[in-house]
C-alpha cells in the first residue's frame, strides 16, 4: 500500500528558533500535500494544501509567513515553523494524495514541543 | 455551508458489534472515507464508499447512503485494540476533504 513517511517524528526546540518537517511519498507521486495540526482530545485541523510546484493554500487564521510550505517534488513537501513558541506546540500531521479523489495516507505525524 | 456529524463518544464491549454513524451536507460528493486514528498517531485509512450500498473488509464494513447523506462504519468481533477514534470524511466538489470530529470508541472487557 502507500507509504508516506514524515520526519522527525518528535522535537522539541527553543523558542524563538525554527524546525523543518519533511513528508515524502515513498512508493507513489503524491500530487497534493495536506498539512494539519492537531492538539491533545481535539479534531485533525487543515493547516494548508500544497500542490507541486505551486504556492499552497492556507487555511483562514493560518499565517503563512509563520508556516513555510514548500512542495518542490512529486514526493516531498516541507513545513518549516519559524520562529516557534510554546503555543506552537502540537501534533503536526503530513498527508498526501495522488489522483483525485483517492485516499489520504498519513505520515506519522510529528510531535513538536517549544520550550 | 458543508457539515459532517458523527456520535462524539461510544461504548462497547470486547467480542460484540458496534455501529458509528456518519450523516453530511457537503457541496457535492466524490466518495466518503472511514479513517481509524489510535490516541497520539497519525491516522490509517479504512475504508472509501463511493457508490450505495455496503463494502465488507474483514472485521470493519462500511455502508453509504448517497439519497440519505448517510454512512456507518460496521466493526464485528471487537476487540481491545480497537479503542481510538474514528474519523469519517466526505470528498466534496472540488475534491477538498471535510472532516467529522470523530468518534471515540471505548471497549470495556
Amino acid at each position: 500500500g502507500a507509504v508516506v513517511s514524515q520526519h522527525p517524528s518528535w522535537v522539541i526546540c527553543k523558542s524563538g528558533t525554527s524546525v523543518k518537517i519533511e513528508c515524502r511519498s515513498l512508493d507513489f507521486q503524491a500530487t497534493t500535500m495536506f498539512w494539519y495540526r492537531q492538539f491533545p482530545k481535539q479534531s485533525l485541523m487543515l493547516m494548508a494544501t500544497s500542490n507541486e510546484g505551486s504556492k499552497a493554500t492556507y487555511e483562514q487564521g493560518v499565517e503563512k509567513d509563520k508556516f513555510l510550505i514548500n512542495h518542490a517534488s512529486l514526493t516531498l513537501s516541507t513545513l518549516t515553523v519559524t520562529s516557534a513558541h510554546p503555543e506552537d506546540s502540537s501534533f503536526y500531521i503530513c498527508s498526501a494524495r495522488g489522483l483525485e479523489g483517492s485516499p489520504l495516507h498519513f505520515g506519522n505525524g510529528t510531535r513538536l514541543t517549544v520550550t | 455551508g458543508q457539515n459532517i456529524d458523527q456520535p462524539t463518544e461510544m461504548t462497547a464491549t470486547e467480542g460484540a458489534i458496534v455501529q458509528i454513524n456518519c450523516t453530511y451536507q457537503t457541496s457535492g460528493f466524490n466518495g466518503l472515507f472511514w479513517y481509524q486514528q489510535h490516541a497520539g498517531e497519525a491516522p490509517t485509512f479504512l475504508s472509501y464508499n463511493v457508490l450505495d450500498g455496503l463494502e465488507e473488509k474483514g472485521r470493519f464494513s462500511s455502508f453509504l447512503s448517497r439519497s440519505k447523506g448517510y454512512s456507518y462504519l460496521l466493526l464485528k468481533e471487537l476487540q481491545m485494540k480497537d479503542s481510538a477514534s474514528y474519523l469519517c470524511a466526505v470528498s466534496d466538489s472540488n475534491y477538498q476533504l471535510i472532516w467529522g470530529a470523530g468518534t471515540k470508541l471505548i471497549i470495556k472487557p
